[in-house]
C-alpha cells in the first residue's frame, strides 16, 4: 500500500503571494489532517477533514484554508503568505476520525515551505 | 485550558542504555495518547495509541505507559540504537471536541 504522500516536498514563496499544497492519503483512507511544525512551536494542528468536511478547525487565521475532494485528496491553501508562515506542513491520514478514534494516524514526509 | 508538557526537552544517551520520557496533561476529559517517533526531515510516525483502560501498550523496545487518574504518561526505550534518535512527541486528544494536544516533544540522540 502507498503511503501518504504530499507535494510539492520544497516551495519558496515571497511575502504575499498564496501557496496551495496537496495531500493524498493511504487508500481507503477517508480522514486528512494538516500540521504546521515550526522548531519554536513545535507541531500545531490546523484543520481536520473527514469525506469532504471539515470536522476540526485549529486556531489558526482564516488566511489557511482547506478542502477534500471526494477521493479524499486534500489541498491547503494558504492566502497573503507572511514570513513567520515558513515551516513543514504535515499531512496525516487514518480510516476513521483521527483526533477521537484510535486508528493509527499515517504523516506523509510534509511540504518545506519558505517565504522570503 | 487544554496541555501536554513532555520533559526532558532533549537527552543524551549511550548505545545500548535504557530511557524513559515524560508526558504530563491537562486534557479533559480524555479520549486518547499517543507517542510519536519524527526523525530529522521526516514525518511523524505512530509508535502506541492507549485509551483510557489501557496502562501499558508496548511495540517492539518501545513500552508506552498511562496513569489516567494522574495525568502521566511515560515512553520507556530499551537497549538504545543509533536509529532511536529522534523526536518523540506525546500527543492527547480530548473526548469532547475531539481536539488534539501536542507536546513539544523531546530530542533523542543515542551516540555510540
Amino acid at each position: 500500500k502507498a503511503g501518504v504522500t504530499q507535494t510539492p516536498r520544497y516551495l519558496i514563496k515571497t511575502r504575499g503571494q498564496q501557496v496551495t499544497l496537496s495531500c493524498s492519503p493511504i487508500s481507503g483512507h477517508r480522514s486528512v489532517s494538516w500540521y504546521q511544525q515550526t522548531p519554536g512551536q513545535g507541531l500545531q494542528f490546523l484543520f481536520e477533514y473527514f469525506s469532504e468536511t471539515q470536522r476540526n478547525k485549529g486556531n489558526f487565521p482564516g488566511r489557511f484554508s482547506g478542502r477534500q475532494f471526494s477521493n479524499s485528496r486534500s489541498e491547503m491553501n494558504v492566502s497573503t503568505l507572511e514570513l513567520g508562515d515558513s515551516a513543514l506542513y504535515l499531512c496525516a491520514s487514518s480510516f476513521s476520525r483521527a483526533s477521537g478514534a484510535t486508528d493509527t494516524q499515517y504523516f506523509g514526509p510534509g511540504t518545506r515551505l519558505t517565504v522570503l | 485550558k487544554n496541555q501536554v508538557e513532555q520533559s526532558p526537552q532533549s537527552l543524551i544517551i549511550l548505545e545500548g542504555k535504557n530511557c524513559t520520557l515524560q508526558c504530563n496533561y491537562t486534557v479533559s476529559p480524555f479520549s486518547n495518547l499517543r507517542w510519536y517517533k519524527q526523525d530529522t526531515g521526516r514525518g511523524p510516525v505512530s509508535l502506541t495509541i492507549m485509551t483510557f483502560s489501557e496502562n501499558t501498550k508496548s511495540n517492539g523496545r518501545y513500552t508506552a505507559t498511562l496513569d489516567a487518574d494522574t495525568k502521566q504518561s511515560s515512553l520507556h526505550i530499551t537497549a538504545s540504537q543509533l536509529s532511536d534518535s529522534a523526536s518523540y512527541i506525546c500527543v492527547v486528544s480530548a473526548r469532547d471536541d475531539y481536539k488534539l494536544s501536542f507536546g513539544a516533544g523531546t530530542t533523542v540522540t543515542v551516540r555510540a
